[in-house]
């Protein structure tokens, strides 16, 4: 099945604990990217990844950092989590298209991280 | 900001009616796609537009750009209980691949 999975799904931790989001995909998509949801302001991307060792900073990427060894992997890192950072995180991914365009994204489950 | 916006923010309606949302955004943009999101989820993919199409049809969505305007609407007709979500347009900017999404509207169908 094509999917995009996250892990975990949900974390509590303390300040200043680093962590780290898993999120992976199946569809051998090239474009990978994060994201927060945070009430009242909608989705705002993160980190985003247009292929293996490309990634590009979205709008809001202080205090967190990415990587993309590999084509299904792109693990979100949080160095020095601070109680800004509780939110609902996800991963989508999507294939490329022509131009600076890609299709549709597909995205994971969620991870619902509370910082204390 | 650089979100899009949407509006209504929310919408309720009764089953059977037609649901529309709006997307404005302030810049030229690649494509622009309508996800909808139900309680916390996951976004699910709706429909892709491309910035040289003017209106697309999938099943009973139509969704419609107008790049003068700046503007993107969805409809989705004959409305049901299982419709009820968030609904969300997302677009590239010309140029880049960053992705800037509308703030949202709440649809609830009422049975």
């Amino acid at each position: 099945e094509a999917q995009v999975t996250q892990n975990p799904r949900y974390l509590i931790t303390v300040t200043g604990k680093k962590l780290t989001v898993t999120c992976s995909q199946n569809m051998n998509h090239e474009y990978m990217s994060w994201y927060r949801q945070d009430p009242g302001l909608g989705l705002r991307q993160i980190y985003y990844s247009m292929n293996v060792e490309v990634t590009d900073k979205g709008d809001v990427p202080e205090g967190y950092k990415v990587s993309r060894k590999e084509k299904r992997n792109f693990p979100l890192i949080l160095e020095s989590p601070s109680p800004n950072q509780t939110s609902l995180y996800f991963c989508a991914s999507s294939s490329a298209s022509s131009g600076h365009s890609y299709n549709e994204q597909f995205f994971g489950p969620g991870t619902r991280l509370t910082v204390l | 900001s650089q979100q899009g916006e949407e509006d209504p923010q929310a919408l309720s309606i009764q089953e059977g009616e037609n649901a529309t949302m709006n997307c404005s955004y302030k810049t030229s943009i690649n494509n622009l796609q309508w996800y909808r999101q139900n309680s916390g989820r996951g976004l699910v993919h709706l429909i892709l537009i491309r910035s040289n199409e003017r209106e697309k049809h999938s099943g009973r969505l139509r969704v419609t750009l107008d790049t003068s305007k700046k503007s993107s609407s969805l409809l989705i007709t004959a409305s049901r209980a299982a419709d009820t979500a968030s609904y969300f347009c997302a677009f590239t900017t010309s140029g880049t691949y960053k992705y800037i999404f509308g703030t949202g509207t709440r649809l609830k169908v009422l049975a």
